[in-house]
């Protein structure tokens, strides 16, 4: 079953704990992508890769930090450093440099709430 | 810098009336527009996209750059086309810029 698997599901976490949050895909897709959902903001960027062992910055990228060491995954680790990290984190991917850019593929996203 | 403008939070219309979800964008380089939807307890999926020129489920949206508008309609809203809508804009470094979206209620 091809797709995008986030996990965990939902995740509870302390003050000054670092979290990783996992994605992975086997759709064989070059870019990778990870939004942060809130209530009335919509989806911002945090990062996002287009090839192994490189990522960019997104609009929100302070407090995360992200690695790319294989094509299928890239996890995301939110950091003590994030003010407000209590959020719907989504992961995303899609094929690049053809006509099908742009057409992301979503993961069913991971909650986190820090406590 | 990329921006989308989604000015309704909300939209709510009576079945068989039409419906305009408005976007509009700001890009300084050649835009790609998306719609894309997220039904209840679904992922987020893409609708529709500019350059394809298609309808889906009866939806079209049309590129205006002289206005930097993509608004998305349907002449007969239905009740499954309650969800939540998101324009999105593509620049050339791949990113994909979200607007603060619009939850489209249907009401029978």
């Amino acid at each position: 079953d091809g797709g995008i698997t986030q996990s965990p599901k939902y995740l509870f976490r302390k003050e000054g704990q670092n979290v990783t949050l996992s994605c992975e895909q086997n759709l064989n897709h070059d870019a990778m992508y990870w939004y942060r959902q809130d209530p009335g903001q919509g989806l911002r960027l945090i990062y996002y890769s287009q090839i192994v062992n490189d990522f960019q910055k997104g609009d929100i990228a302070e407090g995360y930090s992200v690695s790319r060491e294989k094509k299928e995954s890239f996890p995301l680790t939110v950091t003590s450093a994030q003010k407000n990290p209590t959020a719907f984190y989504l992961c995303a991917s899609s094929i690049i440099g053809t006509a099908n850019t742009g057409e992301l593929f979503f993961g069913e996203g991971s909650r986190l709430t820090v406590l | 810098a990329q921006r989308v403008t989604q000015p309704e939070k909300l939209l709510s219309v009576f079945k068989g009336a039409p419906v305009e979800l408005k976007c509009n964008y700001s890009y300084s380089g050649s835009p790609e527009l998306f719609w894309y939807v997220q039904y209840s307890r679904q992922r987020l999926q893409l609708l529709l996209r500019h350059i394809s020129r298609e309808s889906i489920k009866g939806f079209t949206a049309d590129l205006n750059k002289g206005e930097t508008s993509f608004h998305l309609k349907k002449p007969f809203a239905q009740e499954e086309d309650s969800a939540m809508y998101y324009c999105a804009l593509g620049g050339s470094n791949y990113k994909l810029t979200f607007g603060k979206g619009t939850l489209l209620t249907v009401n029978p």
